[in-house]
This record gives C-alpha cells, structure tokens and sequence, in this order.
C-alpha cells in the first residue's frame, strides 16, 4: 500500500533554513507528482509547490518563490521541501501529498512534520 | 491567498443532511474541478471527493458533491457522530496559477 513517512519535528531559529523529507513506498516512485501542503497553527492548508520525481521539474506557490526548494532522490524514493529565511509565521505542520494521476490531486497525505521557528 | 470562501461551521444532529458551501471565483471553481477532504484532529487530511463528484474507493455514498458556477457544496446524509471533523475544498487558480484551499469548515453533530 502507499505509504509517505516523513522526517521528525524541528525547532529553528528566525532565518534559518529547514529541510523535511517525506518517503515514498508501495508505488513506482516516478509516476506521480508529489505535492507540499503546510497547515499553521488553526490556519487552512496551504499549497507550496510540486515535484515531477521522474523528471525533477518543480512548480512553486508565488508566495513561497526564492525561499522554497523541492527536490527528489529516486534512489531512495524520497522527496524534500527546503524552506529559507524562516519567520515566526513559518511555524506549521508541513505536509507532503501524493497525486493519483490527473484527476485526484493530493490522494495519499504523510503524517505531517511539524516545524517551529522561535528565538 | 484567500480565495475560496467556507462557512466557518456548520452542525446538524445524528440522521439529517447538512451541506457545506465553497464559493470561488471563475478562475478556479468556476472553470476547475472542486475537491473535497476532511481533517480529523491531529491528523492529515483526508480525500472525499474529486472531479466535483466522484468519491475514491471507501467513501460512504451518504457523501456527495455537487457544483453549479462559481458554487461548490459538498452535502452529509445521514449524519453520524463521528463525521465530526474540518472540511475543506480546493480547486486550482488559473490566475494565480497555484492551488487554493477553502479556509475550512468545522462540522459539529449535536
């Protein structure tokens, strides 16, 4: 069955960086988009990007361009979101989401890593 | 990023039917599909419904989707106690080129 496990919580500091990984099992890593979803404390969910892992092409939310880096590793089915410059408001539980082909965007969820960013 | 509208609640008790509204826009509700997925606590989200009315495998029928210009609802029947949870629905924006979520809508069973 498909599974996404991602990394543990972390705790940063104002402008620091954070990488969160999420890996894949129980599917042909390749073929699906993977998606990174963030939810702040009480807050909607909020789309940050994609990633093709066949190709590596990504597409970023406006919001998050010049901060956010997705990228994949197919030896080891796992995909990462990156995010720089942390502030206070980064604070959330970052989410990585697979798509099922074109029509079902965001079908299998990980568990959620929870980033805190505090002085 | 606030472009899909939900009521912040919604209730009903055990039995009745209770819809939820998402109201966007043209460029994203009303020319793109609207899905639907339910958070419990703690948890991730969950899909309910995509392509505006297909349910994935393992959804009950008593939930169902619907969708008439820039309007989504997502409708409850036979409500149980443990439908309980947030729901949100999501479409793709044209104009911002992104996917946006609805700001959610929490659902009590009185």
């Amino acid at each position: 069955q498909v599974q996404l496990v991602q990394s543990g919580a972390e705790v940063q500091t104002p402008g620091a960086s954070v990488k969160v990984a999420c890996k894949a099992s129980g599917y042909t890593f390749t073929t699906y988009s993977m998606h990174w979803v963030r939810q702040a404390p009480g807050q909607r969910l909020q789309w940050m990007g994609w990633i093709n892992p066949g190709n590596g092409n990504t597409r970023y939310s406006q919001m998050f361009q010049g901060r956010l880096t997705i990228t994949r590793d197919t030896s080891a089915t796992t995909i990462y979101m990156e995010l720089s410059g942390l502030r206070s408001e980064d604070t959330a539980v970052y989410y990585c989401a697979r798509d099922t082909g074109n029509t079902m965007p965001f079908h299998h969820w990980g568990q959620g890593s929870l980033v805190t960013v505090s002085s | 990023q606030s472009v899909l509208t939900q009521p912040p609640s919604a209730s009903g008790t055990p039995g009745q039917r209770v819809a939820i509204s998402c109201s966007g826009s043209v460029s994203n509700v009303g020319s793109k599909y609207v899905y639907w997925y339910r958070q419990l606590p703690g948890t991730a989200p969950k899909l309910l419904i995509y392509t505006n009315n297909q349910r994935p495998s393992g959804v009950p029928d008593r939930f169902s989707g619907s969708k008439s210009g820039t309007l989504a609802t997502l409708a409850i029947s036979g409500l149980r106690s443990e439908d309980e949870a947030e729901y949100y629905c999501a479409a793709w924006d044209d104009s911002l080129r992104a996917w946006v979520f609805g700001g959610g809508t929490k659902l009590a069973v009185l």
